[in-house]
């Protein structure tokens, strides 16, 4: 099975800030890479797909880069709305999540 | 509008076995894979099982042989039976839909939409 480590597990931040969380695949997953984000309560939603690609409605200061085995979320200007748990998911074989990233406001 | 509504979850006993529904709306449901993923309550996601637009089935580990998902597609309907549950299967169900992108020879996919889930509760 492949395994999806996400650092940090939690963070705090302030709004405008620049936020990046990283996602590291045991083996190589070419871009077969996803990010989601939830909020308390609810369903994930998607962010990004195929490790780079902005999922329709999402505003742009989300961004994700990365292949192979390494992959980052960046989130260019913090806003309040943010404030939720990140997790990558890779869709190489099966679709394994990683562990989660918090985001607190600081 | 594209619409997944759960239910069928409950509270059951060690050993018993529940049956999670999935009613799907605002599109053409026999043409998508489809997907169940559980989130034990403060913990992350755990992909539970998935079914091709052919029948074919996937499961982990974790509940393979345990649990069966299947599909109703005149219904629009997925399904989720659950047999010799433990407490460990304890979590909010989700289901989703996947989405694919093909390019360069490559198919990539991912959820969306997600349901807005159903508890189910292990206990005796």
């Amino acid at each position: 099975d492949i395994q999806m480590t996400q650092s940090p597990s939690s963070l705090s931040a302030s709004v405008g800030d620049r936020v990046t969380i990283t996602c590291r695949a045991s083996q190589s997953i070419s871009s077969y890479l996803n990010w989601y984000q939830q909020k308390p309560g609810k369903a994930p939603k998607l962010l990004i797909y195929a490790a780079s690609s902005l999922q329709s409605g999402v505003p742009s200061r989300f961004s994700g880069s990365g292949s192979g085995t390494d992959f980052t979320l960046t989130i260019s200007s913090l806003q309040p709305e943010d404030f939720a748990t990140y997790y990558c998911q890779q869709s190489y074989t099966a679709f394994g999540f990683g562990g989660g990233t918090k985001v607190e406001i600081k | 509008e594209v619409q997944l509504v759960e239910s069928g979850g409950g509270l059951v006993q060690p050993g018993g076995s529940l049956r999670l529904s999935c009613a799907a709306s605002g599109f053409t449901f026999s043409s998508y894979d489809m997907h169940w993923v559980r989130q034990a309550t403060g913990k992350g996601l755990e992909w539970v099982s998935a079914i091709g637009t052919a029948g074919d089935t996937y499961y982990p580990g974790s509940v393979k042989g345990r649990f069966t998902i299947s599909r109703e597609n005149a219904k629009n309907s997925l399904y989720l039976q659950m047999n010799s549950l433990r407490a460990g299967d304890t979590a909010v169900y989700y289901c989703a839909r996947e989405g694919t992108y093909c390019s360069g020879g490559s198919c990539y996919g991912w959820f969306d939409p997600w349901g807005q889930g159903t508890l189910v509760t292990v206990s005796s």
